[in-house]
């Protein structure tokens, strides 16, 4: 399986400013011929289900505000909210679709 | 718009089974994949398996394999997961989770149902 760790399990930013998740996976989840990495990044607000965020690593989900962006490629991976708002405050999941079983990361916490 | 709700509550004894719905609207059903998540308290989210909602062929995570079901019902565009011989480790929020079109490998979930708790107590 390939296992998906997020680092920091939590992080404090002030209103304004930028948030750093960083999520690594334990193979490569490029697939070459494509260049695309199969990696997704979900906001789970509490009491409430998963919302997808961002796929193939960068592409923002239609509604996403822009403030919200991922990079990286193969194992290491960045979401980074650009200035954060007081609605942000929720806990991100990464997740591989490269393979199966699909997994995720253990989540990273974000407060003001 | 794409809707996907799921059924209600449940409590189970232990080695008991439960089924939970999946009722999907707002798009055609049959050209899309359903997935089960599930996630424990202090868990990270767990992917079960997924069922194509046209064909009816599953996948499951080998750690369900052989406890868990997937079927759907077209005509009714509702999806249904059962989990059987259940324990206390099995209590935990179950999503279904809309997946990419038929034959496509992007299997990342763009709507999600709000989740439905299963406790497992004696």
């Amino acid at each position: 399986d390939i296992v998906m760790t997020q680092s920091p399990d939590s992080l404090a930013v002030s209103l304004g400013e930028r948030a750093t998740i960083n999520c690594k996976s334990s193979q490569s989840v490029l697939y070459s011929p494509s260049n695309n990495n199969y990696l997704a990044w979900y906001q789970q607000k509490p009491g409430q289900a998963p919302k997808l965020l961002i796929y193939w690593a960068s592409t923002r989900e239609s509604g996403v505000p822009d403030r919200f962006s991922g990079s990286g490629s193969g194992t290491d991976f960045t979401l980074t909210i650009s200035s954060l708002q007081a609605e942000d405050v929720a806990v991100y999941y990464c997740q591989q679709y490269y393979d199966t079983p699909l997994t995720f990361g253990g989540g990273t916490k974000v407060e003001i | 718009q794409v809707q996907v709700v799921q059924s209600g509550t449940e409590v189970k004894k232990p080695g008991a089974s439960v089924k939970v719905s999946c009722k999907a609207s707002g798009y055609t059903f049959t050209r899309y994949g359903i997935h089960w998540v599930r996630q424990a308290p202090g868990q990270r989210l767990e992917w079960m398996g997924w069922i194509n909602a046209g064909n009816g062929n599953t996948k499951y995570a080998q750690k369900f394999q052989g406890r868990v079901t997937f079927i759907r019902d077209t005509s009714a565009s509702t999806a249904y997961m059962e989990l059987s011989s259940l324990t206390s480790e099995d209590t935990a929020i179950y999503y279904c989770a809309r997946g990419p079109p038929a034959g496509y490998d992007s299997n990342y979930f763009d709507f999600w149902g709000q989740g439905t708790l299963v406790t497992v107590s004696s």
